[in-house]
């Protein structure tokens, strides 16, 4: 099973808008609505932002949110804080019991 | 709170094993699914295998189907996997995650442990 395709890195200034893509295929991303996201700042374990492609576990702001269409989902942040720098993963369902990860996007709050 | 801490990584020789372990406290570990993914240096995460809460269903990536072998101790509230016939390619951090319970499937991890290390080396 491949790894989904994320941009390496993505950039913006506080409180600007950025969005990372996360591309599949029609037997991962866009067969299931089971994309999730997480936020990993280096030397820590990762952390769980988004479900099921735009839900958000309590606790998570609101400026992180999911989108998803045709066979890429989409992770926006909004409102730049400079503590959002981190690396951002997603992972799908793909199907006969696999689950597959991004290759991550390292976000950088210039 | 949710704690996972895991235990048993080393150096290990190309073709050696280990068992890893994970020590959940702070939730109901019997009645929670539970993860195993690894991030080798300075690359992504990936899935490494998957175990029901009562441990009657395991699933395995690809890359680890026959090698390796995901189980628990419910009594001890433990999980472990153990790692046979180990390659360079397998040298990463050893992450234990606990399953999302709000969402169907067992396909979000809420909480995730330190990690443990495992290189192979000769």
């Amino acid at each position: 099973q491949s790894a989904l395709t994320q941009p390496p890195s993505a950039s913006g200034s506080p409180g600007q808008s950025v969005t990372i893509s996360c591309t599949g295929t029609s037997s991962d991303v866009g067969a299931y609505h089971y994309v999730s996201w997480y936020q990993q700042h280096p030397g820590k374990a990762p952390k769980f932002i988004i479900y099921e492609v735009t839900k958000r576990p309590s606790g998570v702001p609101d400026r992180f949110s999911g989108s998803k269409s045709g066979n890429t989902a989409s992770l926006t942040v909004s409102g730049l804080q400079p503590e959002d720098e981190a690396d951002y993963y997603c992972s799908s369902y793909a199907g006969n019991y696999n689950l597959v990860f991004g290759g991550g996007t390292k976000l950088t709050v210039l | 709170q949710v704690q996972l801490v895991e235990s048993g990584g080393g150096v290990v020789q190309p073709g050696g094993s280990l068992r890893l372990s994970c020590a959940a406290s702070g939730f109901t570990f019997s009645s929670i699914g539970m993860q195993w993914v690894r991030q080798a240096p300075g690359k992504g995460l990936e899935w490494v295998a998957f175990i029901h809460y009562d441990g009657t269903n395991k699933y395995y990536a690809d890359s680890v189907r026959g090698r390796f072998t995901i189980s628990r101790d419910n009594s001890r509230n433990t999980l472990y996997l153990q790692i046979n016939s180990l390659r360079a390619e397998d040298t990463a951090v050893y992450y234990c995650a606990k399953l999302w319970l709000y969402s169907a499937g067992w396909y979000s991890m809420d909480h995730w442990g330190q990690g443990t290390q495992v290189t192979v080396s000769s």
